[in-house]
């Protein structure tokens, strides 16, 4: 089966401008997790969507923000766009919660604020 | 506060080598902790989830541990290719949320 996939692969945006990414997850998966990775700091959570609900939250600005369609699609936005944001944006889907069954990452989207 | 180290931050061996990577925690109650592999440019796949209450998994190759008591994971790699070049990352699920804490990984090269 198809595996989890993220929209765009790239994106350059300036500082000040907002931004939109997507994951469509596995079928039949319906958690959707989040992370933001940098070479400083790793892979840090964002957040995690379950049956449209979000349902963990990282330590994150409210610049940040997520949604999840009925059909466990998920959206995240990132608003007022900082240097700091340029990081590769991975998102994983999980039949349920994550950690708690193995998750499936996608191959994520490079991000670069200018 | 949970938080997971993992050492050596490099390592480049000879083709064939067997070798380990070491992965450590600081809060032992944990729920499971993951071994993944991420290859430059993409994103990650995992390769050995191990439950509180196991103490190995394997996968071909591929054999890690898990130590809660001492707070300490390995992840054993044997007869290493040069295909197996990549950054290996652990996270730990921990904590009433469970969300996934990770280590900062260890870059592998195999050197043919």
């Amino acid at each position: 089966k198809a595996g989890v996939t993220q929209t765009p692969r790239y994106l350059i945006k300036t500082r000040g401008q907002q931004v939109t990414l997507s994951c469509s997850p596995i079928s039949g998966h319906r958690s959707v997790s989040w992370y933001q990775q940098t070479p400083g700091q790793g892979l840090q959570f964002l957040f995690e969507y379950f049956s449209e609900t979000q349902r963990n939250k990282g330590n994150f600005p409210g610049r940040f923000s997520g949604r999840q369609f009925s059909n466990s699609r998920s959206e995240m936005n990132v608003s007022t766009l900082e240097l700091g944001d340029s990081a590769l944006y991975l998102c994983a889907s999980s039949r349920s919660g994550q950690g708690t069954y193995e998750q499936y990452f996608g191959p994520g989207t490079r991000l670069t604020v200018t | 506060k949970q938080e997971v180290t993992q050492i050596p931050a490099a390592l480049s061996v000879p083709e064939g080598e067997n070798l380990v990577l070491n992965c450590s925690f600081t809060d032992s109650a944990i729920y499971n902790l993951q071994w993944f592999r991420q290859d430059p440019g993409k994103g990650l796949t995992s390769l050995l989830l191990i439950q509180s209450s196991q103490r190995e998994q394997t996968s071909g190759r591929l054999n890690a541990s898990l130590d809660k008591s001492s707070g300490r994971s390995t992840l054993y790699i044997a007869a290493s290719q040069p295909g197996d070049s990549a950054t290996y990352l652990c996270a730990v699920n921990a904590g009433n949320n469970r969300k996934l804490i990770w280590g900062l990984g260890t870059s592998l090269a195999v050197n043919p």
